[in-house]
């Protein structure tokens, strides 16, 4: 089945340690995204890709980072610098311009 | 930039009735795209329908239909005959068709339909 995998469903991490959000997908689409949700705030950009080696900032960039060395994976790092990282956070895969975008099961990740 | 606004922080409907929740876009660019997506309790994100701005009819899928007014620059979705399961929260975005594929995306609505 294609898809787009984000894993783990739950993440817990003490205050001022970085972790790493995983999103694979199988559709062969070039361009990946990563948002965060929060209440009331709806989805926000963190970064976006359209070509493997290649990202772009979105408009929540800073305490965050992401590489994209494969086509299929789009990790994202949440940095200790990310003063709010509780937040749940969603990944998205896009096949093209004028396609919509696929999005996996999102990431619930707490910080304590 | 792209910007989408939902105005709608929570809408209610009679079960079987129709409910329109609005979209309106801000762009300057002449080639985008719309989307609405719904998300569940689940936190699933599940894409509904999509409209081109060169579209020249009003996309429908099913029970969807997105009312396209290009003027006004809006793209507000129409559900008709509304569902128990159509409770949920409902998001617009935009996407330009050129250049950097940045998909925005509003702060949506929240529906709820009852009995």
């Amino acid at each position: 089945d294609g898809g787009i995998t984000q894993s783990p469903k739950y993440l817990f991490r003490k205050e001022g340690q970085n972790v790493t959000l995983s999103c694979e997908q199988n559709l062969n689409h070039d361009a990946m995204y990563w948002y965060r949700q929060d209440p009331g705030q709806g989805l926000r950009l963190i970064y976006y890709s359209q070509i493997v080696n290649d990202f772009q900032k979105g408009d929540i960039a800073e305490g965050y980072s992401v590489s994209r060395e494969k086509k299929e994976s789009f990790p994202l790092t949440v940095t200790s610098a990310q003063k709010n990282p509780t937040a749940f956070y969603l990944c998205a895969s896009r096949g093209g311009a004028d396609t919509e975008a696929f999005f996996g099961q999102g990431t619930r990740l707490t910080v304590v | 930039a792209q910007k989408i606004t939902q105005t709608q922080p929570g809408m209610f409907v009679q079960e079987k009735e129709a409910v329109t929740l609005d979209c309106t876009y801000d762009t300057s660019d002449q080639s985008y795209g719309l989307f609405w997506y719904k998300q569940p309790s689940s936190g699933e994100m599940i894409f509904l329908i999509y409209q081109g701005s060169y579209d020249e009819q009003n996309a429908t899928e099913g029970r969807y239909s997105l009312n396209f007014q290009k003027a006004r620059k809006s793209a507000n979705l129409v559900i008709s005959a509304s569902q128990l399961g159509d409770s949920a929260m409902y998001f617009c975005a935009i996407a330009l068709l050129g250049g950097y594929q940045k998909v925005t995306f509003g702060i949506g609505t929240k529906l709820q339909v009852i009995p």
